[in-house]
């Protein structure tokens, strides 16, 4: 069975700190590696991860995948208020394939 | 237009009604999704269609009826359904199921409550 596991599930931190989110995959047929961020209502897309080692960059959040060891990471850097939303990994097999999601991470940025 | 929009916002219905969803987009995508998500739970795959054929059904119960009657447009059919299938009813699209890579851009969901 497909698996994506997402650590921390919660964290809380104050405004202008880093944080680094974790998601590991296990899955059988994989193609991409998609970063949603989630406040009220729907996911909104940040990064589409297809190859190793390349890091994808907008603003403060980046993101790099690790297919060897099976994994990604997404950072953010001098966090604001804004930025509390869960932040969901999602696994693709391509094509018309559904995401097969993670747990998601419930990011708390405190004043 | 590069949205996915999806009406209604919210729902409500009895176990004895039957209600549909509708999910609509205009940027030319050929593959469009239902997921459902549960409070705090990630979204989970209902269905998929692909060039407006229904390719993948994730064991659906048959109270919930996908129907795609053209490329821009999907609905979801809703009858007899039960409290527990209360939820947030997320769409999506893709540009094209037959690339490896495939953003999918999700609409804004309609929150169903069943009494």
């Amino acid at each position: 069975e497909d698996k994506v596991v997402q650590s921390p599930l919660s964290l809380v931190v104050h405004e202008g700190d880093t944080v680094t989110l974790n998601c590991s995959y296990e899955v059988t047929n994989f193609r991409s590696l998609l970063w949603y961020k989630q406040e009220k209502k729907a996911p909104t897309f940040l990064f589409m991860l297809t190859s190793s080692g390349i890091e994808k960059k907008s603003g403060r959040l980046s993101s790099i995948l690790d297919k060897k060891e099976l994994f990604s990471i997404l950072n953010i850097t001098a966090t604001q208020t804004g930025d509390s939303a869960v932040y969901l990994c999602a696994v693709s097999g391509g094509g018309a394939d559904g995401l097969t999601f993670g747990k998601g991470t419930h990011l708390i940025i405190q004043p | 237009d590069t949205e996915v929009t999806q009406t209604p916002k919210h729902l409500v219905m009895g176990m004895t009604n039957k209600k549909s969803l509708k999910c609509e987009q205009h940027m030319g995508h050929r593959a469009m999704y239902w997921y459902k998500q549960k409070a705090k739970k990630p979204p989970e795959l209902m269905f998929v269609y692909s060039y407006e054929k229904l390719s993948i059904n994730e064991s659906v119960p048959s109270r919930f009826s996908p129907e795609c009657p053209n490329s821009s447009l999907l609905n979801l059919h809703l009858h007899a359904l039960q409290p527990e299938d209360s939820a947030l009813y997320l769409c999506a699209s893709t540009q094209d199921s037959r690339r490896s890579y495939n953003e999918q851009f999700f609409g804004p969901g309609t929150r169903l409550t069943v009494l």
